[in-house]
């Protein structure tokens, strides 16, 4: 079974750009989570999708938003990049109806706003 | 979810039991601990969980007090590999709301 994959792995913008990240699940989940990594606050929960509605959200400007397609996959997208918003971008998948299953993080994307 | 306070650092030799402390002293009688570990530039990765009972599966041992105010990771054979940053996690479950609170871990370096 293939794992959760995240595109790109790398990623450079300018200031003021906006950016659109990828995110496929394990085949047969319902749910995608994304989550924000800084060294400085460490990782954070941005968003989390199931059957393409937005369940529950985080602490975060308007400037993040995503959503997700009827296959599951998902996309976050960040609008007027600014320079901290550099960071990695996880995403987790889980089949989302149990309360106690666990999540399935991807390897990420690695954001750098110069 | 319940705070959590581990150690920010531990080292472990290859090949001896690594140890892993966290204290959840303000959980709650439904909320589960969780241990997830990130090797450098990966995403996390679940390792196991547990709410009342001692719990073991082939990558760790986890074993929680009568009281549940703390628990403990055992990883019987540390490698090399397992290097990386480790997470307690005291919550209501991830599954059906894709949020864990992540504090700042525990750093383990396993040394040769």
């Amino acid at each position: 079974k293939a794992g959760v994959t995240q595109t790109p792995r790398y990623l450079i913008k300018t200031r003021g750009q906006q950016v659109t990240l990828s995110c496929s699940p394990i085949s047969g989940h319902r749910s995608v989570s994304w989550y924000q990594q800084t060294p400085g606050q460490g990782l954070q929960f941005l968003f989390e999708y199931f059957s393409e509605t937005q369940r529950n959200k985080g602490n975060f400007p308007g400037r993040f938003s995503g959503r997700q397609f009827s296959n599951s996959r998902s996309e976050m997208n960040v609008s007027t990049l600014e320079l901290g918003d550099s960071a990695l971008y996880l995403c987790a998948s889980s089949s989302g109806q149990a309360t106690n299953e666990k999540l399935f993080f991807g390897s990420g994307t690695q954001l750098s706003v110069l | 979810d319940a705070k959590t306070t581990q150690p920010p650092s531990m080292d472990c030799a290859e090949g001896r039991a690594a140890n892993l402390p966290c204290n959840h002293s303000t959980i709650s009688g439904n909320e589960y601990v969780y241990w997830y570990r990130q090797i450098h530039s990966q995403g996390p990765q679940y390792i196991i969980h547990g709410l009342k009972n001692n719990e073991t599966n082939e990558m760790a041992s986890l074993i929680i007090t009568e009281d549940r105010k703390s628990s403990t990771l055992i990883l019987p054979h540390a490698t090399l590999r397992d290097t990386a940053v480790y997470y307690c996690i005291a919550g209501l479950g991830s599954g059906n709301t894709g949020k864990l609170i992540f504090g700042q871990g525990t750093t383990l370096q396993v040394k040769p």
